[in-house]
Parts: C-alpha cells; sequence; structure tokens
C-alpha cells in the first residue's frame, strides 16, 4: 500500500533552517510527482511547491511567495522527498504534509499525503 | 486563496449539505477540481477528485459536481463522522501554482 511517511517535529529559531523529508514507499517513486503544503495552527492548507521525480533530473515548481526560500529535492536511491525551507520567521510556524500527486504533473490532485510534519520557529 | 468557500454550514444526522467552491476561469473554469476531507488532527484526504470522481473507498453519500467558474460538494446521510474540514483544489493556470480554497468546517447538529 501506499505510504507517506515525514520526519518528526522540529524546533529552530528564526533565521535557521529546516529540513523536513518524506519517505515513499508501495509504488514506483519516479512515476508520480509530490508536492509540499503547510497549515499554520487553525488556518486553511497552502500549497509551496512540487517535484517531478526522475533518475536522471527532477523538475521543481515552486509557489512564488516561497520561491527564493525553498528548495525541493529527491533521493531516488532512497525515495524520499525533501523539502528545504531557509530564513526561517514565526510565521513559518506550521504543520508541513508532502503528497504525492495521481500522476506526475503538478496539476493532478493529491491521492496519498503524508502525518504532517510540525515546524514550531521560536527564539 | 483563490477560491472562496462558506466558512461552515450545518444539519442534523442524515440530512444533506453542500459546500460551493468558487474561483475564476484561470482555475476551476479551466481545470478539474478535487476535494478533501480533514478529520480533527489529521492529514487531508482525497474524497472527490476530476470535478465528480470518488477514489475507491469513499462512499457514495459523497458528490461533487461542476458548473462555470464554480464546484459544489455535497455529502447526503449526514453522519457524526462526517464532521470535518473539507477543501476544494485545483491548479490555477495564471498562477501556475495549485490552489486551495478557504475551507469549510462542516458541523453535525
Amino acid at each position: 500500500q501506499v505510504q507517506l511517511v515525514q520526519s518528526g517535529a522540529e524546533v529552530k529559531k528564526p533565521g535557521a533552517s529546516v529540513k523536513v523529508s518524506c519517505k515513499a514507499s508501495g509504488y514506483t517513486f519516479t512515476t508520480n510527482g509530490v508536492s509540499w503544503m503547510r497549515q499554520a495552527p487553525g488556518q486553511g492548507l497552502e500549497w509551496m511547491g512540487w517535484i517531478r521525480i526522475s533518475v536522471y533530473d527532477s523538475n521543481t515548481r515552486y509557489e512564488q511567495k516561497f520561491h527564493d526560500r525553498v528548495t525541493i529535492t529527491a533521493d531516488t536511491s532512497t525515495s524520499t522527498v525533501y523539502l528545504e525551507l531557509r530564513s526561517l520567521r514565526s510565521d513559518d510556524s506550521a504543520t508541513y504534509y508532502c503528497a504525492r500527486h495521481d500522476g506526475a504533473s503538478s496539476w493532478y490532485p493529491f491521492d496519498y499525503w503524508g502525518q504532517g510534519t510540525l515546524v514550531t520557529v521560536s527564539s | 486563496s483563490v477560491l472562496t468557500q462558506p466558512p461552515s454550514v450545518s444539519a442534523a444526522p442524515g440530512q444533506k449539505v453542500t459546500i460551493s467552491c468558487s474561483g475564476s476561469s484561470s482555475n476551476i473554469g479551466n481545470n478539474y477540481v478535487a476535494w478533501y476531507q480533514q478529520l480533527p488532527q489529521s492529514a487531508p484526504k482525497l474524497l472527490i477528485y476530476d470535478n465528480n470522481k470518488r477514489p475507491s473507498g469513499i462512499p457514495d453519500r459523497f458528490s461533487g459536481s461542476k458548473s462555470g467558474t464554480s464546484g459544489t460538494l455535497g455529502i447526503t446521510g449526514l453522519q457524526t463522522g462526517d464532521e470535518a474540514d473539507y477543501y476544494c483544489g485545483t491548479w490555477d493556470s495564471s498562477l501556475s501554482a495549485y490552489v486551495f480554497g478557504t475551507g469549510t468546517k462542516v458541523t453535525v447538529l
């Protein structure tokens, strides 16, 4: 069965970076795109970016507001996708989710989600 | 959010609720709509895709439709287990971004 298992909660200071992982299993890793979303406490879902995974080269697309602070990468040897967010601010405190697209491209819906990773930014 | 949903809807057990999702030609008007259910303290779950299709395991009490630049989720035979937040989502061709609705909280009275 398809599973996306994310890394554990993180506490970071303002200005630091965080790297969250999402390990996929139960399907061919390079078949489906993966996106990252976040959800601040009591707020809605916000899409951050997408990666199309290939053993040769991966393509990425980022939401404009995060473009200069976010990097999404994939390691095909471990079937893991990573989200790195830099220059953290207090308003980056949120639960971060990875989700698999029902296809390779970024416009497909999300059919499987990770369990979420809580990132807290506090001095 | 570029997609607008009502903040909340409610109904008694067994009744029906509908949730609207209003967008524009750059998103709903030219792309498929999906709906996600988020139970309390849980990750979202795909409920409807391609406007009106249900993934395996989703009961037919849940239905979706689209007309022009709006999508609608319907839930019939409301159950206490349906209490959750519901989000619409689609691709926005102008923003080149996946966009979500503002979210609707369903309460079973």
